[in-house]
């Protein structure tokens, strides 16, 4: 079963602007992460976020977390054409399993 | 490319048989990890090893099992299969046991059951 809810569940941009995604989850976690997929391949780690860190950067994604609402956001700065995949959010829980959403589907159109 | 590597790419068969997915981690990996795929259930986590020992159990059903052998190669096998079996199954393998670890997802296996 799930744990995390992504949205929105679609996103269409133009390249060069920004692209948030959200993700909320039902539990207390020890960390959270995001992946990317393009289309039918493997996923790929993007970040990691630990449960007593509010924000994280790794070159145009930024990532904040939010224990309170138990959420957190993922912001692609300056977006590429590239950049058009999936993106999920998945949580660890600290019971031996991880939890994926059902991810957002971005479209960066050139 | 990831380093980790899946076999076969593509594997059609019939309903009430029993497939063998195959993976090999990155070199150096002592955990693997695998992972199912699928449209209704979206992506779910199904059982992980650690140098040849199950560590953790997900969402796996008792048809399906893995293991892992002594040069860290991991097969997860999939009997009486059924039309929801249909799948893209992953491997991923990370350097320990732990989740917060960086996992790497090999290519996949597309499994259609007929």
């Amino acid at each position: 079963s799930q744990q995390g809810e992504e949205d929105p569940q679609a996103l269409s941009i133009q390249e060069g602007e920004n692209a948030t995604m959200n993700c909320s989850y039902k539990t207390s976690i020890n960390n959270l992460q995001w992946y990317r997929q393009n289309s039918g391949r493997g996923l790929v780690h993007l970040i990691l976020i630990r449960s007593n860190e509010r924000e994280k950067h790794s070159g145009r994604l930024r990532v904040t977390l939010d224990t309170s609402k138990k959420s957190s956001s993922l912001l692609i700065t300056a977006s590429r054409a590239a950049d058009t995949a999936s993106y999920f959010c998945a949580t660890d829980e600290g019971n031996n399993d991880m939890r994926f959403g059902a991810g957002t589907r971005l479209t960066v159109k050139p | 490319d990831s380093g980790v590597t899946q076999t076969p790419k593509h594997l059609i068969t019939a309903t009430g048989q029993r497939v063998t997915l195959r993976c090999s981690p990155r070199s150096g990996d002592l955990s693997v990890y695998w992972y199912q795929q699928s449209l209704d259930q979206g992506l779910q986590f199904l059982i992980q090893y650690y140098n040849g020992e199950e560590r953790a159990k997900g969402n796996i059903l008792e048809r399906f099992s893995a293991q892992q052998f002594p040069d860290l190669h991991s097969e997860l096998n999939l009997s009486s299969l059924e039309l929801g079996d249909s799948a893209l199954y992953f491997c991923a393998s990370s350097v320990d046991a732990a989740f917060y670890n960086e996992q790497f997802f090999g290519p996949g296996t597309r499994l259609t059951v007929l």
